[in-house]
């Protein structure tokens, strides 16, 4: 079956702008969180969400936010960018319920400049 | 809070040599432990698992036991290769659908 797909893979944005990122589950998988990993800070959950509830919110101020629709796809949106929201962003699904296994995507690699 | 600490890397062993990687918890509750490994521009895959004390995870040769007293779930694998090359995170989960990870530790296998 198909695995976790996020979109863009790869993103230039300039500081203040703001991003959407884009990420489908395995199918059947309903719950989906996102990851930061920096060099710095190495890999720091940012939110959860199980039928379009986010249920679990990291440490990260509000200009990062996200929601989830009702095939379990999920958007992250990073709003006014700073240099430091440079990071690769990891999605991963599970499905609830079962077990704890979290299945990742490739990540989406975004650079402020 | 929850946290998880991982021996600094890199750790550079020849081909065939056997691995340790450390790994210890703090956590409230009774986590389930993970070992994650990240090849160069990819995501992560989960390598094993152990949800309670004294389980063993193990898959492709690496193993883990989950050890309540000692905190700990290092991973071990008799005879690594030259692909076994990445980076290793170990994390755990109370079941918040949030994992903690170490810092990771990068292993080098040269042939």
């Amino acid at each position: 079956k198909a695995g976790v797909t996020q979109t863009p893979r790869y993103l230039i944005k300039t500081r203040g702008q703001q991003v959407t990122l884009s990420c489908s589950p395995i199918s059947g998988h309903r719950s989906v969180s996102w990851y930061q990993q920096t060099p710095g800070q190495g890999l720091q959950f940012l939110f959860e969400y199980f039928s379009e509830t986010q249920r679990n919110k990291g440490n990260f101020p509000g200009r990062f936010s996200g929601r989830q629709f009702s095939n379990s796809r999920s958007e992250m949106n990073v709003s006014t960018l700073e240099l430091g929201d440079s990071a690769l962003y990891l999605c991963a699904s599970s499905i609830l319920g079962q077990d704890t296994e979290a299945f990742f995507g490739q990540g989406t690699r975004l650079t402020v400049v | 809070g929850n946290s998880v600490t991982q021996m600094e890397g890199p750790v550079t062993l020849s081909e065939e040599a056997f691995l340790t990687i450390n790994c210890t918890y703090t956590a409230t509750g009774y986590p389930s432990l993970f070992w994650y490994v990240q090849y160069p521009g990819e995501g992560l895959q989960l390598l094993l698992k152990a949800t309670k004390a004294d389980d063993k995870g193990s898959n492709k040769g690496f193993e883990a036991t989950y050890r309540k007293e000692t905190t700990s779930f290092h991973l071990e694998k008799g005879s690594v290769q030259v692909s076994d090359s990445a980076v290793y995170f170990c994390a755990l989960d109370t079941g918040r659908r949030a994992l903690t990870f170490g810092s990771g530790t990068r292993l080098q296998v040269q042939p």
